[in-house]
């Protein structure tokens, strides 16, 4: 079991270009989620999905869109990226409540010039 | 959203001490209180998780109580040992029963 996976690892990208994020598990979990993480801030929600056809808004949607594939993936996009993107994201998944223990994904370390 | 106060934001202490870092939060509907471990470059980790219906915790040298009535929950570290050394997270289920609102975290060192 790889648990959950992301690509890319790394990213560099110039202000106004797009980009998806990719997340994918194989825990048969229901639901999956999008973080990022900023020094001194913890982790912040950007979107969720609870289930498979699924996604709701978390703290900082802003700027960001997401698609749940199917029930594995779920994916991030950034339209137009913007400098105040630059951050490491986290995807994370759970069986959904009441176990809702989250795992998290190895991360993407995005830099937007 | 729920708000969450994580305190202290870095703690340092001598190897074979104990660690105790705090969380406050808002919504008293919360019912899933976990810990994460964050060490350089990693991704976070689940240490240790309690649920609304439970006081206290443990597992081995770490251990997580909770008051509902205060709204808080502390994760304590006995025999603390240089590789504790990371960054701990506490969090709480927001009111969707979903997502979680994590704090802001604490810097652990612990010094041989």
């Amino acid at each position: 079991n790889a648990g959950v996976t992301q690509t890319p690892k790394f990213q560099v990208l110039k202000t106004g270009q797009s980009m998806t994020l990719q997340c994918a598990q194989d825990m048969n979990h229901n639901s999956m989620y999008w973080y990022r993480q900023d020094p001194g801030m913890g982790l912040r929600l950007i979107y969720y999905s609870a289930s498979e056809g699924t996604t709701d808004k978390g703290e900082v949607p802003n700027g960001y869109n997401v698609s749940r594939l199917n029930k594995r993936e779920f994916s991030l996009r950034l339209e137009s990226a913007a400098p105040s993107q630059t951050s490491v994201y986290f995807c994370a998944s759970s069986a959904g409540p009441p176990y809702n223990e989250q795992f998290f994904g190895p991360g993407t370390r995005l830099t937007v010039l | 959203g729920e708000n969450v106060e994580q305190h202290p934001s870095t703690l340092s202490v001598q190897e074979g001490d104990s660690a105790v870092i705090k969380c406050t939060y808002s919504d008293s509907a919360s019912n899933y209180f976990p810990w994460y471990k964050q060490e350089l470059g990693k991704r976070p980790q689940l240490i240790i998780d309690i649920r609304s219906n439970v006081g206290e915790k443990k597992d081995q040298r770490i251990a997580v109580t909770l008051n509902k009535t205060a709204k808080h929950f502390s994760l304590h570290i006995t025999e603390t040992q240089p590789e504790d050394s990371a960054v701990y997270f506490c969090a709480v289920t927001l009111s969707s029963g979903y997502a979680l609102n994590f704090g802001k975290g604490t810097s652990l060192l612990v010094t041989p």
